[in-house]
C-alpha cells in the first residue's frame, strides 16, 4: 500500500485560513469515507482532530473542519492561531482493512 | 479516561526481535481494536497493525512477514513482536485504541523510542 500524498509544508498568518490536502487512490480515499486527521506537536503523541471526513471529537475547536471529494481529502483550519503550528497527518482505511497515513504536513504560523 | 502506556527495551540488536507491551488502564481492553503505529526520527507515521479484543489481526503488508500482535485480556495488555530488526526499524513506537477496525485512532500512548544498534 502506498502512503497518502500531502504537501510537505503550508503556512499562513494569524487569523487567516489554510487548507491541507491529502490525496489517495481507489484503494482508500476514493472508496471509503474513513479518513481522519491528526495534529502532532514536537515530542508528543498525535491527537485526533477530524474523523470520518468531517466529524470533530469532543473538545476539538470548530476552527478545524474536513471535507472530501473523490480521492482527495482536505483539512481546513480557520482563524489561524500560533498554537496551531504543528505537523498534521491524514489517514485512511483501505479496501484491505489496513490503514495508511500521509507523509505529514508542517504548518507554520507566520 | 482510558490511558495507554508502552513499555519495553529501548535498545535492540540487529537481527533480534523487538518486543513491546501496551498496558491499558482506565478501561477494559474488551470491545475495541488496538493498533501499533511507529514513527522513525524526523519522519512520518506508519501503521504496523491491529488486533481486536477477540484476537483478530491485520498487518501492514510491508511488515506482515515480521510482525506479530497479540493480546492478553486478563492483564489488559497487548503486545508487539517485530523480528529480524534492522536500523530501519529505529522509531518511536505508539500503541493506540480504535472503536472498530474502521474507526480512527482516538487514544494514544505517549510512545517509546526503540533504537536498533549493536
Amino acid at each position: 500500500q502506498s502512503a497518502l500524498t500531502q504537501p510537505a509544508s503550508v503556512s499562513g498568518s494569524p487569523g487567516q485560513s489554510i487548507t491541507i490536502s491529502c490525496t489517495g487512490t481507489n484503494s482508500d480515499l476514493d472508496t471509503y469515507s474513513y479518513v481522519s486527521w491528526y495534529q502532532q506537536h514536537p515530542g508528543k503523541a498525535p491527537k485526533l482532530m477530524i474523523y470520518d471526513v468531517s466529524r470533530r471529537p469532543s473538545g476539538v475547536s470548530n476552527r478545524f473542519s474536513g471535507s472530501k471529494s473523490g480521492n482527495t481529502a482536505s483539512l481546513t483550519i480557520s482563524g489561524l492561531q500560533a498554537e496551531d503550528e504543528s505537523d498534521y497527518y491524514c489517514s485512511s482505511c483501505t479496501t484491505n482493512s489496513t490503514w495508511v497515513f500521509g507523509g505529514g504536513t508542517k504548518l507554520t504560523v507566520l | 479516561q482510558v490511558q495507554l502506556q508502552e513499555s519495553g527495551p529501548g535498545l535492540v540488536k540487529p537481527s533480534e526481535t523487538l518486543s513491546l507491551t501496551c498496558t491499558v488502564s482506565g478501561g477494559s481492553i474488551s470491545s475495541y481494536y488496538w493498533s501499533w503505529i511507529r514513527q522513525p526520527p524526523g519522519k512520518g507515521l506508519e501503521w504496523i497493525g491491529y488486533i481486536s479484543y477477540s484476537g483478530t489481526t491485520n498487518y501492514n503488508p510491508s511488515l506482515e512477514s515480521r510482525v506479530t500482535i497479540s493480546v492478553d485480556t486478563s492483564k489488559n495488555q497487548f503486545y508487539l513482536n517485530l523480528s529480524s530488526v534492522t536500523a530501519a526499524d529505529t522509531a518511536v513506537y505508539y500503541c493506540a485504541r480504535q472503536g472498530g477496525y474502521q474507526s480512527p485512532f482516538q487514544h494514544w500512548g505517549q510512545g517509546t523510542l526503540v533504537i536498533v544498534s549493536s
